[in-house]
């Protein structure tokens, strides 16, 4: 079983270009998320997804699109990346129906991404 | 806006040593977990508390949430090179406590040295 796929491991992307982050879990989790990791700053929720077809806004959404067309994917889109979006980016699922606080989130191995 | 303040940021120690690694909040929480992350890794969760004044243990980790809910601590006995890592806090904004939504602290770097 393989958990939570990231990919790509690492970019190194030049300002205002378009990236797409892709997440893929085999475990049929309902609930996915997104969060990015910056040195002093812990994680910080990006986006969220309940189930699969919706999707929330987590504490920092700005630049960032997300879409849950089926269960195991949940990609994560910056429309025209900027320095500031240099970061670690994890994606994070749950399995639960009805996420709750205290559900056991599953991280991927990360996407290291540096903006130029 | 509420927060989770870790302290210390930063901590080494020698094999053998007892440490403390705090939570802290003004806000009240619904629920309080500890990941612990190694590097190029993502965090796995170790233990979830619920109710104020719980105490869980986990081998030699002792995780107690506050009896306001508003603080956590992690202890660790007789700590080991193996114990080396990201310890971070987080918890289940009240409010939230129906959505998967979690405040994370700015963690704390525990290096323990053979």
């Amino acid at each position: 079983i393989a958990g939570i796929t990231q990919a790509p491991t690492s970019q190194i992307l030049a300002a205002g270009r378009r990236m797409t982050l892709r997440c893929t879990q085999d475990m049929r989790h309902n609930a996915m998320y997104w969060y990015r990791q910056d040195l002093g700053l812990g994680l910080r929720l990006i986006h969220y997804s309940n189930t699969a077809g919706t999707t929330g806004k987590g504490e920092v959404p700005d630049g960032y699109s997300v879409s849950r067309a089926n269960t195991d994917d949940f990609p994560l889109t910056l429309a025209s990346a900027v320095p500031s979006q240099t970061s670690v980016y994890f994606c994070a699922s749950s399995d639960s129906s009805h996420p709750r606080s205290t559900d056991t989130q599953y991280f991927g191995p990360g996407t290291r991404l540096t903006v130029l | 806006t509420q927060l989770l303040e870790q302290s210390p940021q930063f901590l080494s120690i020698q094999e053998g040593e007892n440490l403390t690694v705090y939570c802290n909040s003004s806000s009240v929480f619904s629920s309080l977990q500890w990941y612990r992350q190694e590097p190029g890794e993502g965090p796995v969760l170790l233990v979830t508390v619920v109710t104020g004044g719980e105490v869980k243990k986990l081998k030699r980790l002792t995780f107690q949430f506050g009896d306001a809910r508003k603080d956590s601590s992690l202890h660790i006995t007789a700590a080991q090179p193996g114990d080396t890592g990201l310890y971070l806090c987080a918890g289940g904004a009240v409010g939230s406590s129906n959505t998967g939504k979690l405040i994370f602290g700015q963690g704390t770097t525990l290096q323990v040295k053979p």
